[in-house]
């Protein structure tokens, strides 16, 4: 079964300091890797995906299959980056349809 | 245009109740998703519907658990003999299936459940 770790529960770093929030995932198939974040008070919205090959709000996020990784990194954390982010892949079920499985989710503090 | 909206947004029930959860998706939005959140942890997948049927259905934990989507509009998550480990944020999501970028799918706030 497909699995996404997200080994760091909570990040703090300074403002202007790099950020690199850490996935990890396994899947037998050919994988489509999701950012997510969810800013205080909310909902739930994408950030970024690895088929898109973009940057977003200065973040951005290479797949490397060999390490079957999808860190996300951004040069100099700002304040308004502290939110909650979840690394999220599309698998297929095996019951019909493509699934997002999630990571338990990074909270990343920036400290001013 | 408006996004995915959930009712109710809290709901307190009493171990052994019914409940149901409503959400309505994006106008257009062909996909829908429930998903349900636990504290600490990432959205995990409960149902998927495409129209008005269930295309999976393999995430729903026991037989407790039903949702409908008659219309293929609006869905609603049932819960049958609510248990305290039911407590949860609810997540629904909807995903259009035409047109560009159809892998996205737009979350609603969330209904927070609590089951006393």
């Amino acid at each position: 079964a497909q699995r996404v770790t997200q080994p760091e529960k909570l990040l703090s770093v300074f403002k202007g300091a790099p950020v690199e929030l850490k996935c990890n995932y396994s899947y037998s198939g050919s994988p489509e890797l999701f950012w997510y974040v969810q800013y205080s008070r909310q909902r739930l919205q994408l950030l970024l995906r690895h088929i898109s090959r973009e940057s977003i709000k200065g973040f951005t996020a290479d797949l490397n299959k060999g390490e079957t990784s999808f860190h996300l990194k951004k040069p100099f954390a700002q304040e308004e980056d502290s939110a909650m982010y979840y690394c999220a892949l599309l698998a297929y079920s095996g019951a019909g349809s493509y699934q997002l499985t999630f990571g338990k989710g990074t909270k990343l503090s920036v400290i001013p | 245009g408006a996004g995915v909206s959930q009712t109710p947004s809290n709901k307190v029930t009493e171990k052994g109740k019914y409940v149901e959860l409503r959400c309505d998706p994006i106008s257009g939005h062909t996909a829908l998703y429930w998903y349900r959140q636990s504290l600490g942890q990432g959205p995990e997948f409960l149902i998927y519907f495409q129209g008005t049927g269930a295309a999976d259905d393999s995430g729903l934990p026991n037989d407790r658990f039903f949702a409908v989507r008659p219309e293929g509009s609006v869905s609603t998550l049932k819960i049958q003999r609510t248990e305290r480990g039911d407590s949860a944020v609810y997540l629904c999501a909807s995903r259009k299936t035409s047109g560009g970028n159809t892998n996205e799918q737009f979350f609603g706030p969330g209904t927070r459940l609590t089951v006393l």
